[in-house]
């Protein structure tokens, strides 16, 4: 069963605008989430993570919030840049286990 | 400084052929390994795991099998193909037993005629 969920396949935003990606979780063990970023036929690469002790990591434009209590981990890309447009994964892990928990991703599209 | 390879990049094979995909790491020692795949109009699907040689850990039974013959090298073979396992695999390793800062190769894209 998916245990990472991000509901919406596709987003697009205006250059410049901010760019809200959301991601939802199952298995309250989960105590570590990551975003990666995905380029057609490329691998994924590391963007921004956050562990449970926290409720917000920034990096630039990009800033992870976590909701622990809704289970809820969303990530902002404030200004957009078409540069952007990729494949968003979130990813969660539990202290215990050895790989990562993928969401299905979200197709970020940024139009000039 | 660390780096992965994977090849080939792009794969086409008759349904019944085998297939060998490698994947070597370089920079590091005991490294955790995997293999996903990426299928059409769904995430990443965690394959296969192995925390040492030898030791590889099975997430989604099906018509394929993983090898660690060397610390820093991870193979996906099948003796026999079929359609759906077209998609595009994906070797990751870690140096953390949680996962964290997976690093991931570049990708064979398979398809299966």
């Amino acid at each position: 069963d998916q245990q990472v969920k991000q509901n919406s396949p596709s987003l697009s935003v205006q250059e410049g605008r901010i760019s809200i990606l959301n991601c939802d979780y199952t298995n309250s063990m989960f105590d570590y989430f990551l975003w990666y970023k995905k380029y057609p036929a490329e691998g994924p690469t590391f963007l921004i993570s956050i562990s449970s002790i926290k409720d917000k990591n920034e990096d630039g434009r990009f800033t992870v919030f976590l909701n622990k209590s809704a289970k809820h981990l969303s990530l902002h890309i404030v200004p957009s840049q078409p540069g952007d447009s990729a494949v968003y994964f979130c990813a969660a892990s539990d202290h215990s286990g050895y790989a990562l928990n993928f969401g299905k991703g979200t197709s970020l599209l940024v139009t000039p | 400084s660390q780096t992965i390879h994977q090849w080939p990049a792009t794969l086409v094979q008759p349904v019944g052929s085998p297939l060998s995909l490698e994947c070597t790491v370089e920079g590091t020692s005991n490294p955790n390994l995997y293999w996903y795949r990426q299928a059409a109009g769904r995430g990443l699907q965690l394959l296969f795991y192995s925390v040492g040689i030898g030791q590889i850990s099975s997430e989604v039974p099906q018509n394929l099998s993983a090898s660690r013959p060397q610390d820093r090298q991870f193979i996906l073979s099948s003796k026999k193909l079929l359609l759906s396992d077209s998609g595009f695999y994906l070797c990751a390793w870690s140096v953390s037993r949680v996962g964290v800062g997976y690093t991931f190769g570049s990708g064979t894209r398979l398809t299966v005629v």
